[in-house]
């Protein structure tokens, strides 16, 4: 069974600083991880994916995430905070099936502060 | 890319009224489709997997007769929430996988706000 769990309800940086929103998953098959945004009263939008090529993934609004297999780990960064990067980030990882749900973490709350 | 539309994206209904909730795959066929719940800030829940011609399957603790689902082509998916009650006002998000790709991300459509008065 796959799992994900989002370290931080709540992160909070000033607009210029390092976003690290923290993902560590548990599967039981090599896994597919995926990190999603989620703006208020709208679906959900990829940010980026990680298919077991290459570990370090780059995705939309200059946001990355890097596979730490020997962690368990799949975390998101982005080196410089923008006003609009503040939403709700979700990780979630995949079996190998594409006939399955995704399993989400509870989410993370990210606050740009001017 | 893929996207999955969902209609409406907004709706009040009075109390012991019902309401569907459409969900479309516009750039693949989707045999299989999610649906989701949403509380404020809080993550999604899958209520249920909705199978193209064959029924639903329903998550641990959902009312497979309060929401009906009808996936009858494989571009089309609804939920009908039935007899609703204010307890049931919720943001519904659907979601569909390109079963071609085993790797493919999920597609989300824009999410429903129901409200029950």
């Amino acid at each position: 069974a796959q799992s994900v769990t989002q370290l931080g309800s709540h992160v909070s940086v000033s607009e210029g600083a390092l976003v690290l929103l923290r993902c560590n998953y548990s599967s039981s098959v090599p896994p597919y991880l995926f990190w999603y945004v989620q703006y208020p009263n709208q679906g959900l939008q990829l940010l980026l994916k990680y298919t077991s090529a290459a570990t370090l993934v780059k995705g939309i609004n200059g946001f990355e995430a890097e596979f730490k297999k020997s962690e368990t780990s799949f975390h998101l960064t982005k080196p410089s905070a923008h006003m609009s990067d503040a939403a709700e980030y979700f990780c979630a990882v995949s079996g190998n099936s594409g006939n399955t749900p995704l399993v989400f973490g509870k989410g993370t709350r990210l606050s740009v502060i001017a | 890319g893929a996207v999955v539309s969902q209609h409406p994206s907004r709706v009040i209904c009075k109390s012991g009224t019902s309401v569907k909730i459409e969900c479309r795959s516009l750039d693949f066929q989707a045999t299989t489709m999610f649906w989701y719940r949403q509380f404020p800030k809080q993550s999604l829940m899958l209520m249920a997997t909705s199978n193209e011609g064959s029924k639903a399957t329903y998550e641990q603790g959902v009312e497979k007769d309060k929401f009906l689902i009808n996936h009858a082509s494989l571009t089309l998916s609804t939920l009908t929430v039935t007899s609703a009650h204010p307890e049931d006002s919720s943001f519904y998000i659907c979601s569909a996988r390109n079963p071609g790709h085993l790797n493919t991300e999920a597609f989300f459509g824009q999410g429903t706000r129901l409200t029950v008065v």
